[in-house]
């Protein structure tokens, strides 16, 4: 059973602090990294996705990839109330599986 | 970005009918999903295909079916409603090619059976 574990939250953070969201996965053949953000009541959306091990910037969010201890974290600089939400962690096995397993989620409160 | 669609976007319905959830995209993406999602919890596959007459069961036992005749249309059945199909249904797509298994979403339907 393939696996991506997030830890629920609530997590709690300050107007203007960094963020950070953490996400394990249990196959190492795992080849592609993705970081969903979703509303209570809508859809995910894409914030950005991962191949490489190393950081990636894009904005205020920087994913990380360590493949060799099959984590990747989202972190999110100068926190704002509208990033509240709840953030999906999603892997692709690649390999011709186009599926991705899907973590539950971390809630996230941005605390004015 | 991907332009998905999906009608109806609230449906109240009663139990034993049949309902269709509609979904289509016009990015001429070959795969496509369905997840469902109750309030608060994580996204379940349902339904997938990688292409038109192509269609997977995902890992949610599910009473519904789908079918896939065109590339951009990705259509959900319930045959017979009942309470336990309440939940929101969301549709995705994502492009032919290794690396791009970036999914893309639609808004989604919530669905009420009473």
């Amino acid at each position: 059973q393939k696996e991506v574990e997030q830890n629920s939250g609530p997590l709690s953070v300050p107007e203007g602090a960094i963020a950070s969201l953490n996400c394990t996965y249990s196959d190492r053949g795992s080849q592609s990294f993705f970081w969903y953000r979703q509303y209570s009541g809508k859809s995910p959306e894409l914030i950005m996705f991962i191949y490489s091990n190393g950081d990636k910037e894009d904005g205020r969010f920087t994913a990380q990839l360590n493949k060799a201890s099959q984590y990747v974290s989202l972190l999110i600089r100068d926190s704002q109330p509208s990033d509240s939400a709840t953030y999906l962690c999603a892997v692709a096995l690649g390999g011709g599986n186009y599926q991705l397993i899907w973590g539950a989620g971390t809630k996230l409160i941005i605390k004015p | 970005e991907a332009d998905i669609y999906q009608t109806p976007r609230y449906l109240v319905i009663g139990t034993g009918k049949k309902i269709t959830l509609e979904c289509s995209q016009t990015m001429g993406h070959d795969k496509m999903y369905w997840y469902q999602q109750d309030p608060g919890m994580e996204l379940h596959l349902i339904h997938y295909s990688y292409g038109v007459n192509s269609t997977e069961k995902g890992d949610l036992s599910s009473e519904s079916t789908v079918s896939r005749i065109r590339t951009e249309h990705f259509p959900l059945t319930l045959e017979s409603a009942r309470p336990s199909h309440t939940s929101q249904y969301l549709c995705a797509s994502s492009e032919r090619g290794t690396g791009q298994e970036t999914q893309y979403f639609g808004p989604g339907t919530r669905l009420l059976v009473l």
